[in-house]
């Protein structure tokens, strides 16, 4: 059974800053992992979707790596701004089985 | 915006009660699951249909039913509502069944039970 587990489970930064938020998975076998923005109450927004023969993808000041065989995934920030405050999701699809969320990470970036 | 709508936003019921919440997949996309998510927690998988029949199905009772519409449109159901089915209720779209693409997940239903 797949577990998704991010570290940490919330972290608080000045403006500025680059930042790592992790995510590591037990079962190596995957298609592909995602990372999702949500704010408080609403829904997730994708930001970055990485298929499992990829080593990482980039949109703008977001970059998020795999390594499949260590079963970790990383999303780096980088020149954080308050407007990056959200909570941050990963979740892995197996392909034919549904996704499988961590509890994510919830940054706050202080002005 | 993703093009993945759901109604309504808010929704207050009392123990024992039933609801019905709705969602409109993303135009073109024939696969709609659905999840719940607890307060500080990531969502967890209740179901998922494809073609108007369910394809998969988590860890929730059968209280918790649903529909699919040929419009690709879908219901989720639950009967006799518990304290604990207080939850964001999310659906999630995408275009065909077991390919591994972006899931576009509307804004949610924020369900109180008292």
């Amino acid at each position: 059974k797949q577990e998704v587990t991010q570290i940490p489970a919330a972290l608080s930064v000045p403006e500025g800053e680059n930042l790592v938020l992790n995510c590591s998975f037990t079962d190596s076998a995957i298609y592909n992992l995602q990372w999702f923005r949500q704010d408080p109450g609403k829904g997730l927004t994708s930001l970055l979707l990485i298929q499992s023969s990829q080593r990482e993808q980039t949109s703008g000041r977001l970059n998020a790596s795999l390594d499949k065989s260590s079963g970790r995934s990383t999303l780096y920030i980088a020149a954080s701004q308050p407007g990056d405050s959200a909570t941050y999701l990963c979740a892995v699809d197996s392909g034919n089985t549904p996704l499988v969320f961590g509890k994510g990470t919830r940054l706050s970036v202080i002005a | 915006e993703t093009g993945v709508t759901q109604s309504p936003t808010h929704l207050i019921k009392t123990r024992g009660q039933q609801v019905t919440l709705r969602c409109s997949s993303q135009s073109g996309h024939n696969t709609v699951s659905w999840y719940q998510q607890a307060l500080g927690q990531g969502p967890q998988f209740i179901f998922q249909y494809y073609r108007e029949e369910e394809n998969g199905r988590g860890n929730f009772p059968p209280r918790f039913s649903g529909l699919q519409f040929p419009n690709y449109s879908s219901e989720l159901n639950v009967n006799a509502l518990e304290l604990d089915d207080s939850a964001l209720y999310l659906c999630a779209s995408r275009g065909l069944a077991g390919q591994p693409d972006t899931q576009y997940f509307g804004p949610g239903t924020r369900l109180t039970v008292l």
